[in-house]
């Protein structure tokens, strides 16, 4: 079955820009998580989204936001963009919003500039 | 913060098992202990989880102690495609919801 899709795999922006990424889950998955990885702080949990909603949040300012779409698609979004926002987004489905059984994508590579 | 430690690196011949420590001293009763692998320019992959009782499946085995202060992954034989940063990760329960705090992982180097 297809994995976990992101979208676009690489972005280039330029500071205060702002910039969507895209998160297609396994078919069947409600459960839609996002981290930040960086070298410096390592995983850091964003959000979760379960059945449109979000259950669960991460320690980010409110210029990082997400949502999921009746089909599960998931988007997040961050505005006004930082140069400490460039790092490797991971996007992570699973079937319901307990916390295992996650399956990753290999992620969007954001670089701000 | 991560509430696991980890040796930031270890080395293991190929073939030969590759036996992964965490120390996670202040978990509670009901956290779970994931363990995730990551190769490089990929995403994590999950290998196994477990409460308190040993696990086995078909990537690994997880032995945590009596007193769940620590546990320890084991990759029974070793290949050079295991090389990869391995996490092990609580998972935490909130009032309505559950969130996986990850470490800073260790690099496990599979040598030929």
């Amino acid at each position: 079955k297809a994995g976990v899709t992101q979208t676009p795999r690489y972005l280039i922006k330029t500071r205060g820009q702002q910039v969507t990424l895209s998160c297609s889950p396994i078919s069947g998955h409600r459960s839609v998580s996002w981290y930040q990885q960086t070298p410096g702080q390592g995983l850091q949990f964003l959000f979760e989204y379960f059945s449109e909603t979000q259950r669960n949040k991460g320690n980010f300012p409110g210029r990082f936001s997400g949502r999921q779409f009746s089909n599960s698609r998931s988007e997040m979004n961050v505005s006004t963009l930082e140069l400490g926002d460039s790092a490797l987004y991971l996007c992570a489905s699973s079937l319901e919003a307990r916390g295992y059984g996650y399956t990753f994508g290999s992620g969007t590579r954001l670089t701000v500039v | 913060d991560a509430k696991t430690t980890q040796p930031p690196s270890m080395d293991c011949a190929e073939g030969r098992a590759a036996n992964l420590p965490c120390n996670h001293s202040t978990i509670s009763g009901n956290e779970y202990v994931y363990w995730y692998r990551q190769i490089h320019s990929q995403g994590p992959q999950y290998i196994i989880h477990g409460l308190k009782n040993n696990e086995t499946n078909e990537m690994a085995s997880l032995i945590i102690t009596e007193d769940r202060k620590s546990s320890t992954l084991i990759l029974p034989h070793a290949t050079l495609r295991d090389t990869a940063v391995y996490y092990c990760i609580v998972r935490v329960e909130g009032d309505s919801n559950y969130q996986l705090i990850w470490g800073a992982g260790t690099k496990l180097i599979i040598k030929p």
